[in-house]
């Protein structure tokens, strides 16, 4: 069975530090991975989509990588603004097969 | 265009009363799905409609009954509710079934 770890559970940062949140998975043979946003009290933003054949994906300030041979992805977010204040979720999905979700990790970014 | 719509937004019931949640989506998706957000368990899927007129369960299906009641539609029903159903329901949809999803808002469910 598929399993979704993410650390750190929270973090909090000052406004434009970088920062890395990491995701890991147990089951290699997925076909895509997936980082969301959610916001309190919201529903979830897609916010990248890497494929398992690609090694990254970029979206204006931030960065996703995959390793899918270690069972890793991180997500890299530059220059951290407070509107970056959110819940990231990552998924997982085998072909054929549901997402698999993490916990997720609380991002705080202070002015 | 609305995108995912879901209502209620906010439910409480006692335990063993019925309720029904809506989910409806206006992208001509082929795909939805309901999932339940709990603290420390991540989202889990409850039941899917890959395609119009069928549906199968997800990972967390006892409980609950669905119905996709057209390409737009997709309601989930809990006929006698229970205080583990206590949740934040969240409704998706996708163009197909291995798709990028997108999420309605949520229902936020308390059970008493």
């Amino acid at each position: 069975k598929q399993e979704v770890t993410q650390i750190p559970a929270a973090l909090s940062v000052p406004e434009g530090e970088n920062l890395v949140l990491n995701c890991s998975f147990t089951d290699s043979a997925i076909y895509n991975l997936q980082w969301f946003r959610q916001d309190p009290g919201k529903g979830l933003t897609s916010l990248l989509l890497i494929q398992s054949s690609q090694r990254e994906q970029t979206s204006g300030r931030l960065n996703a990588s995959l390793d899918k041979s270690s069972g890793r992805s991180t997500l890299y977010i530059a220059a951290s603004q407070p509107g970056d204040s959110a819940t990231y979720l990552c998924a997982v999905r085998r072909r054929g097969s549901r997402l698999t979700f993490g916990e997720g990790t609380q991002l705080t970014v202070n002015p | 265009n609305a995108g995912v719509t879901q209502t209620p937004k906010f439910q409480v019931l006692k335990t063993g009363q019925s309720m029904t949640l809506q989910c409806a989506q206006d992208m001509n998706h082929n795909s939805m799905y309901w999932y339940r957000q709990d603290p420390g368990m991540g989202l889990r899927l409850i039941y899917y409609s890959a395609s119009e007129g069928t549906t199968d369960k997800g990972e967390v299906p006892n409980g609950y009954n669905v119905s996709r009641l057209n390409k737009r539609e997709f309601s989930l029903r809990l006929e006698s509710a229970a205080p583990s159903q206590t949740s934040v329901y969240f409704c998706a949809s996708s163009e197909h079934y291995s798709s990028w999803p997108f999420f309605g808002p949520g229902t936020r469910l308390t059970v008493l």
